[in-house]
């Protein structure tokens, strides 16, 4: 099955610590992105990144870091410097990238729930 | 900033009855999409519409885009209690093409 997985489904986080949140996906896809949502809002854009060892801040990066080392891989690092990091993270991807082809419509994972005890 | 501003925020209808969203934004755009979201899931595409495009249809789908009002709607017609979901419209803004903004979703509620 092609798709995008995302764990672990639910993390919990004490205060002052870094978590990562993975995220994986096998649809050969140039582009991933994480976005955060926060409880009945639309999704906030924190790092994207168009090709392996490339990416980009989003509108909300602060607090938060990513890599890229592989095509199938975009970790996201929740730091001790993100005050407020309860929220939900989703994980999406597009076929498009540097490259430009086809439309952007996104893929998205199941989600990650983060909550700080 | 959000760039999408969907309208109404939530929304409750008896099944059988259609259902129509809206979308506002702000800037030019390259296209605008559609999402659903069931409760605690992920997003799911629905439909995208390109910037010269008037209509488009998918199934029970609707969408319509006036780009010289920045505006969009989503009508769902003979909705059914599955359709229960948030829905979102996303902007891909011209020149920014990898980047989409999402908006802040209608929360619909299908009552059988």
């Amino acid at each position: 099955d092609g798709g995008i997985t995302q764990s672990p489904k639910y993390l919990f986080r004490k205060e002052g610590q870094n978590v990562t949140l993975s995220c994986e996906q096998n649809l050969n896809h140039d582009a991933m992105y994480w976005y955060r949502q926060d409880p009945g809002q639309g999704l906030r854009l924190i790092y994207y990144s168009q090709i392996v060892n490339d990416f980009q801040k989003g509108d909300i990066a602060e607090g938060y870091s990513v890599s890229r080392e592989k095509k199938e891989s975009f970790p996201l690092t929740v730091t001790s410097a993100q005050k407020n990091p309860t929220a939900f993270y989703l994980c999406a991807s597009n076929p498009g990238g540097t490259s430009g082809r086809g439309d952007n419509e996104q893929f998205f994972g199941p989600g990650t729930r983060l909550t700080v005890l | 900033s959000q760039q999408g501003e969907e309208d109404p925020q939530a929304l409750s209808i008896q099944e059988g009855e259609n259902a129509t969203m809206n979308c506002s934004y702000k800037t030019s755009i390259n296209n605008l999409q559609w999402y659903r979201q069931n409760s605690g899931r992920g997003l799911v595409h629905l439909i995208l519409i390109r910037s010269n495009e008037r209509e488009k249809h998918s199934g029970r789908l609707r969408v319509t885009l006036d780009t010289s009002k920045k505006s969009s709607s989503l009508l769902i017609t003979a909705s059914r209690a599955a359709d229960t979901a948030s829905y979102f419209c996303a902007t891909a803004p011209s020149g920014g093409y990898q980047k989409v903004t999402f908006g802040t979703g209608t929360k619909l509620q299908v009552i059988p």
